[in-house]
Order: C-alpha cells, then structure tokens, then sequence
C-alpha cells in the first residue's frame, strides 16, 4: 500500500537535546513537508523540500533542520534552540506544489 | 497579511445539514482546500476549488466565492463518524497554503 509514515507517533526528550522525526514516503510525490500544530492554531510550516537535495525554510523554521538525500524520505531534526518544541508534527507530501497534500499520521513529542 | 477565519466549535444533530464557512485573505489565490481532521489523526484530503461554484461529494460539497474570499463546507446526512475538525486552507500566489485553524464538529444523537 502506498502512503506516507512517520515515526515514532509518541516521542519523549529531556530539554536539551536534540530529537529526529522520520518521514518516508512510497507514494513517489516530489513535494514533501513538515508543519507543526499547536492547540487552536493553523498548521505552520517548518520546511518543505520540492527535490531531492533542496529545501526551503517555512514560517517558523527556526530551532529545526531537515535532509533531503532521498526521495523517499524527509527526516526533522528538532534541534535544543527551539523554545517551545512541545507539539504535534505533521509530515506531508505532494505530486507537486499545486496538489492536494498527503499527511501521515503525526508525531507527538513532548519535552520535558 | 495573510488570514483565515472559520468558526472554532459547531454542533449538529445526526442526520441534518451543517454548513462550516471558511473566509480567507491571501497575495494571491491558487485555490482552497477543505481536509477533515479525527482527534489525533492524520488530516484527509476532501475537495478543492479553484473556480467559483458549488461541487458536489457524495455528502459532502464545498463551494468558492472568489470575489467574496468565501467557501463553504456543506455535509448532509450526517453520522457520528463525521465527528472531526474540518481545516480549510488558501493557497496563495506562492503555492503555499495558508491553514485555518479548523472547526471542530460536534454530531449528537
């Protein structure tokens, strides 16, 4: 079955430290991004990556970095400079950047 | 600046109509998204519209008012299960989208 998987659904850390969120896709898109939802808020986005090998930084990028060495995969590094990294992360892809997003299904880190 | 507005909570009975309204302000417009949102769930894709008008889903259809900066979300024949929060989002010149921050629909029996 084709889609898109993110890892682990509940992620735990101690200020500080540095976490990674996995994203991989087999749907074959191009587009992939990383948004952020908080309680009572849109979704933000972090990064997106329309090719391999190029990202570009969303609204609230920083405290975050992100990869894209393969295709299939778009990992987030939640990095100790991010204030308030306590939220629910969203990783999504697309055909292209005119089409309708596929979401997995959301990483929920808590920093302690 | 760029905005979306929707209502944040509305409450239906299972088997009527609801009609979630969405209004956007954007730097240009590619079109507006509706996805459908279960508490602590991935968001689903439901329709998208570019041109102004009505388009129909099985129970769902959306409608577009460009010139209002308006849409509309319509669900008949609810059930239960559509209990979710609804998320609209305006894609702007860039082909960036621009999130609500969803309303949560609450069906009862």
């Amino acid at each position: 079955d084709g889609g898109i998987t993110q890892s682990p659904k509940y992620l735990f850390r101690k200020e500080g430290q540095n976490v990674t969120l996995s994203c991989e896709q087999n749907l074959n898109h191009d587009a992939m991004y990383w948004y952020r939802q908080d309680p009572g808020q849109g979704l933000r986005l972090i990064y997106y990556s329309q090719i391999v090998n190029d990202f570009q930084k969303g609204d609230i990028a920083e405290g975050y970095s992100v990869s894209r060495e393969k295709k299939e995969s778009f990992p987030l590094t939640v990095t100790s400079a991010q204030k308030n990294p306590t939220a629910f992360y969203l990783c999504a892809s697309s055909i292209g950047d005119r089409s309708e997003a596929f979401f997995g299904q959301g990483t929920r880190l808590t920093v302690v | 600046g760029q905005n979306i507005d929707q209502p944040t909570e509305m409450t239906a009975t299972e088997g009527a109509i609801v009609q979630i309204n969405c209004t956007y302000q954007t730097s240009g417009f590619n079109g507006l998204f509706w996805y459908q949102q279960h508490a602590g769930e991935a968001p689903t894709f439901l329709s998208y519209n570019v041109l102004d008008g009505l388009e129909e889903k099985g129970r769902f259809s959306s409608f577009l008012s460009r010139s209002k900066g308006y849409s509309y979300l319509l669900l008949k024949e609810l059930q239960m299960k559509d209990s979710a929060s609804y998320l609209c989002a305006a894609m702007d010149s860039n082909y960036q989208l621009i999130w609500g921050a969803g309303t949560k629909l609450i069906i009862k029996p």
